[in-house]
This record gives C-alpha cells, structure tokens and sequence, in this order.
C-alpha cells in the first residue's frame, strides 16, 4: 500500500461506544494530523504529531483521545461521542510541520455516524 | 484563528467554459495559498500553490492569481471538463507551520457536458 490509508471506512456507533479510528501512512512523513470534516464547514485541525510528540491540541473534547505510537501510525481513540460528532474524519501526513515542505496528503477519511 | 472567505460556495459551469473561485484574507502575515480538490468520496489533494513572493503560477489548465494589496487569491480553471467536477478549497498559511494552516469553506464545482 502506498500513501496514507485510514481504516474503518465507516463506522457507525452509540453515545457509549468505545471505538477507535487508526491511520498509516508509507511515506516516511515526519508529521501526522487529524481533521474533522463537518457538512458545509471549513476542515477543522484537531490533533497535530512530529515526530512522534503532540505539537498541537486545538481545544478538542477529551472524548477524542489521539495516540501516535511512531511516526506512521497515528490512531484517534473515541468516547462518550455525542451525535454532533458525527462527520468525516481525516488524517494526513506531510514531510514536517513546516509549510516550506509543502503539502498535506490525506487519507480517505473515517465516515463516523453517533446514534 | 485567521479567516478566509471562499465564493462561491457553489459554481456550475458548460463543459470547456472557465471556473473561477475566489479567497479572500485578512492577514497581512499571510504568505503560504495553497488549493485542494477534494472529488466525492475521495481525499482532498493539492492542485496547486503559490507563495506570497508570486504574483501568478500556472500549470496546465488550472492558474492561481495572488492580489497581497488587496488580500485575495483566485483560482482559474479553463477548458473545465467533467472530471474537474469536485469540491475545492483554498487554504490560507502563515507562520511557517502546517498547523496554522486556514481552509475555506470549500467551492462545488459541477461541469456539465
């Protein structure tokens, strides 16, 4: 496999699931994210990974829980989901944080459906 | 964080005609204006970038045009064909780091045969 590939695809679960979503990527990137992708919204950054290390956390709930155990896997643990939680989650990677190095390249995404 | 204004939100163009989308900023700090394609059901990709010390970057049929006086940067597409249909984004960078990185809210592009 080449690329960046998110699995499940889609997930559907309760309020009081625990379920997670991992991402791997096979470019030797350095750094790995998650975005939320919600209907008619702009993409919003939730996690951000270098090297392994937490670099950013922008004010997401604790019922997401990210865990990156090296530099390409990056999973997204979830919780005590509320139905407005429902969206498509994506992952990416890029060769670092730095825009100089240019572009993020996404996976497919993680359809997650909170009944 | 910054704001970026994306229009329109939905644009629906004849085969072969030009598509073009507009972003507006605030930020002066802005130095980093890349566009995504995201097709239905796919990942979004990077299409095309410019950098703030460019006024204008072309590849093929897609162009991107930087006005930093006036704050807004445009993509062109010409010749649009069927497969151009997609949703794309611009993005808005500054700060030098990924995760300042800013995306509109995305433009629907439909080309009709």
């Amino acid at each position: 496999e080449t690329g960046v590939t998110q699995t499940p695809r889609h997930l559907v679960m309760g309020m009081t699931n625990k379920k997670s979503l991992k991402c791997e990527q096979h470019l030797g990137h350095n750094a790995m994210y998650w975005y939320k992708q919600s209907a008619k919204k702009p993409l919003e950054l939730m996690f951000v990974y270098s090297l392994e290390e937490r670099v950013e956390n922008n004010s997401v709930p604790s019922r997401f829980s990210p865990e990156c155990p090296n530099s390409s896997h990056l999973f997204l643990h979830l919780h005590t989901l509320q139905p407005e939680d429902s969206a498509l989650y994506l992952c990416a990677s890029s060769q670092d944080t730095g825009t100089d190095t240019g572009e993020l390249f996404f996976g497919e995404g993680s359809r997650l459906t909170v009944l | 964080g910054e704001n970026v204004e994306q229009h329109p939100s939905t644009l629906s163009v004849q085969e072969g005609d030009s598509a073009v989308i507009k972003c507006t900023y605030s930020d002066s700090a802005s130095n980093y204006f890349p566009w995504y394609k995201q097709e239905l059901g796919k990942r979004p990709q990077l299409i095309i970038d410019i950098r703030s010390n460019v006024g204008e970057k072309k590849d093929q049929r897609i162009a991107v045009t930087l006005n930093k006086t006036a704050k807004h940067f445009s993509l062109h597409i010409t010749e649009t064909q069927p497969e151009d249909s997609a949703v794309y984004f611009c993005v808005l960078g500054g700060g030098g780091s990924n995760y300042k990185l800013t995306f509109g809210k995305g433009t629907l592009l439909t080309v009709n045969p």
